[in-house]
């Protein structure tokens, strides 16, 4: 599976715009984007997905770099809500029955009231 | 609307038991994944499931087997457990027609090795 890297951390205030980057440039061609988040003692809950275009969604959005080696998901009004761990996941589209989700060091989201 | 479920909610065993864990996948969904998250640790695959055979397999010890039923539920039986196993046990579920196959997860199941 190609890998993602993104920051351990991030941090941000209650009702400010919150971008949080990753970093895919071993990217293939049939490779969706996804986002998940784990919020505290909960299961991994899904945020976005995107593959060559913007995406949004009413969580948030996912701007993906044009030769698609990064993306950002951007949550447009943070809540204290928000606060999780975020993964950004590859999966690969190109069909079959294995699409199993491969975390990585997701980014620690904290959210200041 | 109707999300996986998993039985039961916590677990407490001591090692060398038996443990059996339950996933309900949300209804017509046709594939099932199994995750294992350790304290302070990310969610790892195990095994995954579609139409009752298994489609794919992660770092799963040959302690645990599972299996899906006719009814698209999942078992996980894990034995002879080991103080290592307590663990965090996540089942997600996704639709294959689902151009995607998004995963929803359940609450998990929490395991505690005594």
């Amino acid at each position: 599976d190609a890998k993602t890297t993104q920051p351990n951390s991030m941090e941000s205030n209650e009702e400010e715009p919150v971008h949080l980057p990753c970093n895919h440039s071993t990217i293939s061609g049939t490779d969706y984007i996804h986002w998940y988040r784990q919020l505290p003692s909960q299961g991994p809950e899904y945020v976005i997905h995107g593959l060559t275009s913007n995406v949004n969604n009413r969580m948030a959005s996912l701007a993906i770099a044009e030769d698609r080696k990064s993306s950002t998901l951007i949550l447009h009004r943070a809540t204290l809500r928000d606060a999780a761990v975020y993964y950004c996941i590859l999966r690969d589209g190109s069909g079959g029955s294995n699409y199993k989700l491969t975390f990585g060091k997701g980014t620690l989201l904290t959210v200041n009231p | 609307a109707a999300g996986v479920i998993q039985s039961p909610r916590h677990l407490i065993k001591e090692k060398r038991e038996t443990a059996t864990l339950k996933c309900y996948p949300i209804p017509r969904h046709d594939t099932v994944y199994w995750y294992q998250q350790g304290p302070g640790q990310d969610p790892q695959f195990l095994i995954s499931f579609y139409e009752k055979m298994q489609s794919d397999k992660g770092s799963i010890p040959d302690r645990f087997s599972a299996q899906q039923f006719s009814d698209y539920h999942s078992e996980l039986n894990m034995s002879s457990l080991e103080l290592g196993d307590s663990a965090l046990y996540f089942c997600a579920s996704s639709s294959l027609l689902a151009l995607t196959s998004t995963q929803y997860f359940g609450p998990g199941t929490r395991l505690t090795v005594l």
